[in-house]
């Protein structure tokens, strides 16, 4: 079955780049999306499609996706940022990642 | 607004039964594909069960087929999740989520399920 990997957890500077990587086999010919979820609250979509922003995303959010990897790329972090972060895939079922929790320093 | 809103979790014993409930509002429900995802406390998501538009489709995770059941009235709004023969293991918050193509556009705020003795 497929599967998605993401770190655990990444660390991040205030003010500067955050990426949080989701890997998977061939990861590159699907739809990638990404959510943040902060305590105690529903996850939302930040980024859908790859590198579509829904309206409410900071422009700050971003995404690639390519071979292997796609990457959920925060620039100019913000402790707001500080969240857990899922991809998620849509295989025969729908799939999500592990999770990663962005630390801002 | 668009809004989900889920009913319906709780304390229940193990093998029991529990239906949740997800009222939706502020968009027109009948053509979106619906969906159930959990959330252990502390751990990660994971999809449970989806439903097309009609109802004429619905998937579900293998750990939960021929426990649960999902299934929406669009006269009322509304998408549900019949669980029965419940374990330990599927204590957790249920989310209600509108699907669009296959991303999640819209989750409610969850329901806590709590499957003990």
């Amino acid at each position: 079955s497929y599967e998605l990997t993401q770190p655990l957890s990444v660390s991040v500077a205030l003010g500067q780049t955050a990426r949080i990587t989701c890997g998977g086999n061939n990861i590159g010919s699907r739809n990638v999306h990404w959510y943040q979820q902060k305590p105690g609250q529903a996850p939302v979509v930040v980024i859908y499609r790859d590198n579509n922003r829904p309206s409410g995303s900071p422009e700050r959010f971003s995404g690639s996706n390519s071979g292997n990897t796609a990457t959920l790329t925060i620039s100019r972090a913000q402790a707001g940022d500080e969240a857990d972060y899922y991809c998620q895939v849509w295989d025969s079922n729908i799939l999500f990642g592990g999770g990663t929790k962005l630390t801002v320093l | 607004e668009v809004q989900l809103v889920e009913s319906g979790g709780g304390l229940v014993q193990p093998g029991g039964s529990l239906r949740l409930s997800c009222a939706a509002s502020g968009f027109n429900f009948r053509i979106y594909w619906m969906s159930w995802v959990r959330q252990v406390p502390g751990k990660g998501l994971e999809w449970v069960a989806n439903i097309n538009q009609d109802a004429s489709e619905k998937f579900h995770v293998d750990s939960v087929k021929g426990r649960f059941t999902i299934s929406r009235d669009n006269a009322k709004n509304s998408l549900y999740l019949q669980m029965n023969s419940l374990r330990g293991e599927d204590t957790a918050v249920y989310y209600c989520a509108k699907q669009e193509g296959g991303w999640y556009s819209t989750w409610g705020q969850g329901t806590l399920v709590t499957v003990s003795s």
